[in-house]
């Protein structure tokens, strides 16, 4: 399935680096969201989007920076990123973000290395 | 606080044979929603299957069912004649009403040939 699509694949930065990862969706949700994945933790859940507004905001650090421009792009901005902060970025998206039984569908994610 | 536990880091199973992944959660609500997801390792995670807590029926997705014992606050997935390409990450989810969507850790399936 290619309906949720997440560049780059692979990103390497170092800690004074700014860049930004891009997710991009062909399936007219209304939904958006971004995931961090780390070696034997729960998926953490960053940010949901629902029509373009911010909905929820899990605590995640300022040197995460979220942005929406239409319901089918989401970007998440990067800058002076930590060493603890290489994971996996996964973003998906859903019909509804408030039905509980709208299905998510993700992207490939974005391997993310901070040096 | 909704909590999902996945007990079992790791499983293998032979081709055609069958094999089961643990799954229980813990939560006060008595409508929610239970999904497993498939991650292989082109790492996009994809829906199998998915039960509503108000269904006695258990889910079957062809060769994908559930076992869903409410009381137990259990949800574990069966594979039926394994195949290669059930090699992957598996994550069992939750949610309620109005409430986010809290996974567990993950149990990764090697399918031996």
């Amino acid at each position: 399935e290619t309906g949720v699509t997440q560049t780059p694949r692979h990103l390497v930065m170092g800690m004074t680096n700014k860049k930004s990862l891009k997710c991009e969706q062909h399936l007219g949700h209304n939904a958006m969201y971004w995931y961090k994945q780390s070696a034997k933790k729960p998926l953490e859940l960053m940010f949901v989007y629902s029509l373009e507004e911010r909905v929820e905001n899990n605590s995640v650090p300022s040197r995460f920076s979220p942005e929406c421009p239409n319901s089918s792009h989401l970007f998440l901005h990067l800058h002076t990123l930590q060493p603890e902060d290489s994971a996996l970025y996964l973003c998906a998206s859903s019909q509804e973000p408030d039905r509980p039984n709208s299905p998510l569908h993700f992207g490939n994610g974005t391997r993310l290395t901070v040096t | 606080a909704q909590t999902v536990t996945q007990s079992q880091p790791e499983m293998s199973v032979q081709e055609a044979e069958t094999v089961t992944l643990s799954c229980t959660y813990d939560t006060s609500e008595n409508n929610y929603y239970l999904f497993w997801y498939k991650q292989p390792p082109s790492r996009q995670m994809i829906l199998v299957i998915r039960q509503e807590a108000y269904k006695q029926q258990n889910a079957t997705e062809n060769r994908f069912s559930v076992n869903f014992q409410k009381a137990a606050k259990s949800f574990s997935l069966k594979i039926s004649d394994s195949q290669l390409g059930d090699t992957a990450m598996y994550f069992c989810a939750f949610t309620s009403s109005g409430d986010k969507l809290t996974f567990g850790t993950g149990t990764r399936l090697a399918v031996r040939p």
